[in-house]
């Protein structure tokens, strides 16, 4: 399983972009890369997920240059809403390899007005 | 809309006593796990299953064990519940590929 590294917090105000980048210098070929998203008392949430290049939905953008061996992930204008936990996870798209993904501290990001 | 239920938000139990922490999701999905959170921890893994009846350990599974008889239904049980095992407990689902899981509100149990 690929080791990842995140900073541990960041802060920002209303409207900046946040990026957040991950390293995992040991990605697989198979492996893929999966932002989750965690607010206090709830459950980690899927936001999005990528293999190269960019991703973008409604929430993020996932970037992922050609050597694979980190990844930013981008969130637009933020608001004091998108103060969270984000977690990087890197795993085997078969799915049976990567039950035991690690979900690490995550970096806490915390938008002020 | 997918969803992951679990049994309590809260729940205070005593030293000693037998524990059960149920989830149950509407996905169909194959997989489903339990994690613990506590601060500065991250998510552990407990215990995974990957089929009805089916079940593999995860990285703490000491003191905890899981029951899964139907598949949309996956229990945590705390035998004989010991003060440490106070902590966030967290459900998820998840299906055959790739590695989006679907979480559950949680569950804080507190032991005394």
């Amino acid at each position: 399983l690929a080791k990842t590294t995140q900073p541990i917090s960041m802060d920002s105000y209303e409207g900046q972009e946040v990026n957040i980048t991950c390293s995992h210098n040991n990605i697989a070929t198979n492996d893929y890369i999966t932002w989750y998203q965690q607010f206090p008392s709830q459950g980690p949430r899927f936001i999005i997920q990528g293999y190269k290049t960019k991703v973008t939905n409604e929430v993020a953008s996932l970037f992922i240059p050609a050597d694979r061996k980190s990844s930013t992930l981008s969130l637009p204008r933020v608001s004091l809403s998108d103060t969270a936990v984000y977690y990087c996870l890197v795993g085997d798209i078969e799915f049976v390899n990567d039950y035991k993904l690690s979900f690490g501290a995550g970096t806490t990001v915390t938008v002020r007005a | 809309d997918v969803k992951v239920t679990q049994s309590s938000r809260y729940l205070v139990k005593r030293t000693g006593e037998k524990v059960f922490l149920e989830c149950v999701q509407d996905m169909d999905h194959e997989n489903m796990f339990w994690y613990r959170q506590d601060p500065g921890l991250g998510l552990r893994l407990i215990y995974f299953s990957y089929d009805v009846k089916m079940k593999e350990k995860g990285d703490i599974p000491e003191g905890y064990s899981v029951s899964r008889e139907k598949k949309e239904r996956f229990s945590l049980i705390l035998e004989s519940a010991s003060t440490n095992q106070t902590s966030m407990y967290l459900c998820a689902s998840g299906g055959r590929t790739v590695s989006r899981k679907f979480f559950g509100p949680g569950t804080r149990l507190t032991v005394l």
